[in-house]
């Protein structure tokens, strides 16, 4: 268990709000991911941070924004959600240099 | 993304020995990784490869060819519980760490 919570875990939004999901480690790792999982598709990144404040765009950006204000605390907000960004969300964090990413229990997204 | 290849599904028997590959394009190549995930799961770590060569895990292995852009998965005395999803991930370039997914593996254990 690499202390990683994701919340919330199930979310059943409407199309067009705003929607916030929160990541929490209580490692205080440096490198965090926002990836999203969609059938025939595997993980694909949509934003990342290497330290606070300090964030990226991953390969599937549009229509996101993350936000990490805290080590521990790395947000991604769909600013108006979509049906085509209904999918599971999943976090993971980073130790160090080539360690493998672990990964949190995932949120699972509705957009109707 | 980068093109990452493995097969959709594979099916084996309980006791079996099953290989599963992955191909990606040579290009920038550092890294390669494998997880499983059970359905409705999180991925979780199984194996890293970065150098030519086999790395064996107790009843798994991997195997990469840095030339060949192919490495594969193995998984040795199936066990039921080995009935899940495999992902294969690359590291492409030096600067930044973004892992690019394979879309996953079925593999199921039959009695």
């Amino acid at each position: 268990d690499a202390g990683i919570t994701q919340s919330p875990r199930h979310k059943v939004t409407e199309t067009g709000t705003p929607v916030t999901l929160r990541c929490h480690q209580t490692e205080n790792h440096r490198y965090m991911y926002w990836y999203r999982q969609d059938p025939g598709h595997g993980l694909r990144l949509i934003h990342y941070s290497y330290g606070v404040k300090d964030t990226d765009k991953g390969e599937v950006s549009d229509g996101y924004s993350v936000s990490r204000s805290k080590t521990e605390d790395f947000l991604l907000t769909l600013e108006s959600a979509t049906s085509s960004q209904t999918s599971v969300y999943f976090c993971a964090i980073r130790t160090e240099d080539n360690s493998p990413l672990h990964f949190g229990n995932g949120t699972r997204l509705t957009v109707t | 993304g980068q093109n990452i290849d493995q097969p959709t599904e594979m099916t084996a028997t309980e006791g079996a020995i099953v290989q599963i590959n992955c191909t990606y394009q040579t290009s920038g190549f550092n890294g390669l990784f494998w997880y499983q995930q059970h359905a409705g799961e999180a991925p979780t770590f199984l194996s890293y490869n970065v150098l030519d060569g086999l790395e064996e895990k107790g009843r798994f292995s991997s195997f990469l060819s840095r030339s060949k852009g192919y490495s594969y998965l193995l998984l040795k005395e199936l066990q039921m519980k080995d009935s899940a999803s495999y992902l294969c991930a690359v590291r492409f370039g030096s600067n930044d760490y973004k892992l690019s997914f394979g879309a996953g593996t079925t593999v199921t254990v039959r009695a």
